[in-house]
């Protein structure tokens, strides 16, 4: 069956660390994979994007891999503070159609502890 | 949020009655879509459309409606609303479906209680 999974553990981590969440999936092949990032009690908002034959992307403090031969992609936060405190979803196109029909993960939960 | 606005916020009604969520965007997007969260699942697109009087299925759409007559407004409807319909529903938008512009905006969401 097709599944994209991220650690359903919420990660703690000390300021000023880098933050790793891992998305992995299974039986799609997307041409690309985003990252959202949501507050309770608020929707997601879009961080970034790569494309499968882009193997690494860069905003910021935030930095993004993606491995289609392990089909997984990493996030990375540096230099993490408390206000990256939040759930992290994964998204990416499994390229069903026409049409944008993201398929995500449930989310990561990111505490950061000064 | 990117000029999306979703109403009510919150809702508890009653097993068996009928329910509408309204989902209005100022942005003159021509995808819209909705989805629901529930804990321990990823966001799961209910329906979507792709203009207006255009809508299709998503992966879960069984007990939903949708309709779209102006570009600006997307109406989710329970027809008879059940508990297992309890949740979190959240509408998006989105500039294109593919490309560089398929990034979703969302809205703030839709807290759906059935009692």
């Amino acid at each position: 069956s097709q599944k994209i999974e991220q650690n359903s553990e919420a990660l703690n981590i000390q300021e000023g660390k880098t933050a790793t969440l891992t998305c992995n999936y299974t039986n799609y092949s997307p041409a690309y994979l985003q990252w959202y990032r949501q507050d309770p009690g608020r929707g997601p908002v879009f961080l970034l994007l790569i494309r499968e034959n882009e193997k690494e992307k860069r905003k910021e403090r935030l930095k993004v891999t993606f491995d289609t031969t392990l089909k997984q992609s990493l996030f990375h936060i540096t230099a993490s503070q408390p206000a990256d405190s939040a759930t992290y979803l994964c998204a990416l196109d499994p390229l069903s159609g026409g049409y944008n029909k993201l398929i995500f993960g449930a989310g990561t939960r990111l505490a950061v502890h000064p | 949020d990117a000029g999306i606005t979703q109403s009510p916020r919150h809702k508890v009604t009653e097993t068996g009655t009928p329910v509408t969520l309204r989902c209005h965007q100022t942005e003159n997007h021509r995808y819209m879509y909705w989805y629901r969260q529930d804990p321990g699942h990823g966001l799961r697109l209910i329906h979507y459309s792709y203009g207006v009087k255009d809508t299709d299925k998503g992966e879960v759409s069984d007990g939903y409606s949708v309709s779209r007559s102006k570009t600006e407004d997307f109406l989710l409807t329970l027809e008879s609303a059940t508990s297992s319909q309890t949740s979190v529903y959240f509408c998006a938008i989105s500039e294109s479906a593919r490309g560089a512009n398929e990034k979703l905006f969302f809205g703030s969401g839709t807290q759906l209680s059935v009692l």
